[in-house]
């Protein structure tokens, strides 16, 4: 019953470096994002894909690349880790939009990326 | 733009006691909004998802309201228990794009038993 799987679970990057947050279902979903959580200011939306090969921009794209290659998996890349990216990171799916009644959102557990 | 609001940012309470996390919305027009449960180190966990068209929705202790008409959610939780303790975020979808939550920062809870 693995859900919605992360890893890393905690990251240590020098600035300029790159990397890649992994994120894999094992639900089927259709919808998954990537949030960033900073203190006192709640989830931000990163990046989502509503399917396969399909991807769009959130309220924080900037610095962050995503692909959506299969349906299961929906990586997060750091082209050029900075500390402003030092956070915590979320990736969630679910079957369908938030607009459907019953629509539940499943979240990893979390990836902990400090930039120095 | 939609902002979603959360106050207090941290509340104690004893053991036993009923309780009422507040959220508050900018913009009336919403399809639903949700209330979930973060423990420190781990990922959300959904609550609640009260539709726009109901006022009421309820889980074991957990009893969640909706007032749109005042941009207003509560969470009510009935006779808190330790275990209650956890970091409690409410969100709702984009009109725009139903599929991006705009979140509250969350209210930290501590039942102090």
């Amino acid at each position: 019953n693995a859900g919605v799987t992360q890893t890393p679970k905690f990251q240590v990057l020098k600035t300029g470096q790159s990397m890649t947050l992994q994120c894999a279902q094992d639900m089927n979903h259709e919808y998954m994002s990537w949030y960033r959580q900073d203190p006192g200011m709640g989830l931000r939306l990163i990046h989502y894909s509503v399917g396969a090969g399909i991807t769009d921009q959130g309220e924080v794209p900037n610095g962050y690349n995503v692909s959506r290659s299969t349906t299961e998996d929906f990586p997060l890349r750091l082209l050029s880790a900075a500390p402003s990216q030092t956070s915590v990171y979320f990736c969630a799916s679910s079957y369908s939009s938030g607009r459907v009644a019953g629509n539940t959102i499943y979240f990893g557990e979390g990836s902990w990326l400090t930039v120095v | 733009k939609q902002e979603v609001t959360q106050i207090p940012a941290a509340l104690s309470v004893p053991e036993g006691e009923n309780l009422v996390l507040n959220c508050s919305f900018t913009d009336s027009a919403i399809y639903n909004l949700q209330w979930f449960r973060q423990d420190p180190g781990k990922g959300l966990t959904s609550l609640l998802l009260i539709q726009s068209s109901q006022r009421e929705q309820t889980s074991g202790r957990l009893n969640a309201s909706l007032d749109k008409s005042s941009g207003r959610s509560t969470l009510y939780i009935a006779a808190s228990q330790p275990g209650d303790s956890a970091t409690y975020l409410c969100a709702v979808p984009r009109m725009d794009s139903s599929y991006k939550l705009i979140f509250g920062s969350g209210t930290r809870l501590l039942v102090r038993p």
